[in-house]
């Protein structure tokens, strides 16, 4: 069973529509949730952390949103520059004093003009 | 700064071959961890590496090893490479909590 679920696997929206991307995890602690964005060939670039349930961030056009079972990103008036694929990873608690990331399959973003 | 520096940006090599990446984190960070990431798929945890030593290892075959040298930079090796090796490969450095990605390295095996 997949530990975290992105949804949908692809997304299009004209310039200005507003959509939310969705990320639902399972894991038994949660130390953090990481949103990161990905160009074509190009490394995640870090968006944002959420480490409990109500915590809200935003930057520019994006909003991400935790509650104990999923996060959203909301995206405000999209440009094209947007054009992205959007990866959510969860972070878990564990007692051997190390964690690592556990992505998604991320969601595919087009914005057209 | 600098960001996170991975080398080469891409590698054509042979089925049975192997291969050597390398990684350089941004100054100041200590850990260094190696994702794989397969095409259409987020990216898969390889190893963890934190003051040179080994802290965590993700379900990857023998074939793969890593190590931190002194100056915190980094090499991962796959040995024996197969077909399905070809992939992103990424490093990240981390501080704090923040994981800070490489642009990644491509590896195509032919």
């Amino acid at each position: 069973e997949d530990q975290v679920t992105q949804s949908p696997e692809a997304l299009r929206l004209q310039e200005g529509e507003s959509s939310s991307l969705n990320c639902s995890y399972t894991v038994s602690g949660l130390r953090g949730l990481f949103w990161y964005r990905q160009d074509p060939g190009k490394g995640p670039e870090f968006l944002f952390t959420l480490y409990s349930a109500g915590e809200e961030k935003e930057k520019e056009r994006l909003k991400a949103t935790l509650t104990k079972k999923e996060s959203f990103l909301h995206i405000t008036a999209p440009k094209p520059e947007d054009s992205a694929t959007y990866l959510c990873a969860v972070q878990e608690r564990t007692g051997s004093g190390y964690s690592t990331l556990t992505f998604g399959k991320g969601t595919m973003l087009l914005v057209s003009p | 700064d600098a960001g996170v520096t991975q080398s080469p940006t891409h590698l054509i090599k042979t089925r049975g071959q192997h291969v050597t990446l390398r990684c350089s984190p941004i100054s100041g960070h200590k850990s260094v961890s190696w994702y794989q990431q397969v095409l259409g798929q987020g990216p898969q945890f390889i190893f963890q590496y934190y003051e040179k030593e080994e802290r965590g290892r993700g379900n990857f075959p023998d074939r793969f090893s890593a190590r931190q040298f002194p100056n915190y930079s980094s090499e991962l090796n796959v040995n024996a490479l197969l077909l399905g090796d070809s992939a992103l490969y990424l490093c990240a450095s981390s501080l704090d909590n923040r994981y800070t990605f490489g642009s990644g390295t491509r590896l195509t095996v032919v």
